[in-house]
């Protein structure tokens, strides 16, 4: 079975700080990484996955993950938030060999002025 | 192009009802599930379908019962609501595949009193 930790639940900063919110996981088979982003009263999007190849996978809004399989994590890194990063985001993971997604608890990103 | 569609957007049942929430999606995808959504837990996975006429248990299924009689729809259904199944639920779809995108519907709002 796998399992995700996120280790913060709340991350409060302020704008055009940069934020890191933290990811880690646990699983005996090889897994897939994601990463959701849900805005107020909406469902969850995607933000970025790592499937294979560069450990460095990016957003096109400027969000950064890196896989790291020695510590078996993936932190989302952002070098400036922007008030409307205002989200909460999911950290979650795929076997390679799978449908079902598993989540971690969600981080909440408060940006302030 | 609608995605993934939900109803209702939000309900309140009284201990003992039953419902139903519908989802659809328009993307052909073979892979549904349904998320309950509670804070500090994340999403977890209640039941899935790889295909019409197939669905299984998730983490957390008792309670809810599903069927998926046609590819587009995949709904669930509270046979006897209880305050614990107050929640947000999420629908989800994607092609068969761990390296898949799941798109999540705009999701329903529970309360059970």
């Amino acid at each position: 079975a796998q399992s995700v930790t996120q280790l913060d639940s709340q991350v409060p900063v302020f704008e055009e700080a940069p934020v890191e919110l933290r990811c880690n996981y646990s699983s005996s088979v090889s897994v897939y990484l994601f990463w959701y982003v849900q805005y107020p009263n909406q469902g969850l999007q995607l933000l970025l996955k790592y499937l294979s190849g560069s450990t460095l996978v990016e957003s096109i809004n400027g969000f950064e993950a890196e896989f790291n399989k020695s510590q078996t994590s993936f932190h989302l890194r952002k070098p400036s938030v922007h008030i409307s990063d205002t989200a909460e985001y999911f950290c979650a993971v795929k076997r390679t060999a799978g449908n079902m997604l598993t989540f971690g608890g969600g981080t909440r990103l408060m940006v302030k002025p | 192009n609608a995605g993934v569609t939900q109803t209702p957007k939000f309900q309140v049942l009284k201990t003992g009802q039953s419902m139903t929430l519908q989802c659809a999606q328009d993307m052909n995808h073979e892979y549904m599930s349904w998320y309950r959504q509670d804070p500090g837990m994340g999403l977890r996975l209640i039941h899935y379908s790889v295909g019409a006429g197939i669905t299984d248990q998730g983490e957390v299924p008792n309670g809810y019962n599903v069927s998926r009689s046609t590819t587009e729809d995949f709904p669930l259904r509270l046979l006897s609501a209880a305050p614990s199944q107050t929640s947000v639920y999420f629908c989800a779809s994607s092609g068969q595949g761990a390296k898949e995108t799941q798109y999540f519907g705009p999701g329903t709002r529970l309360l059970v009193l």
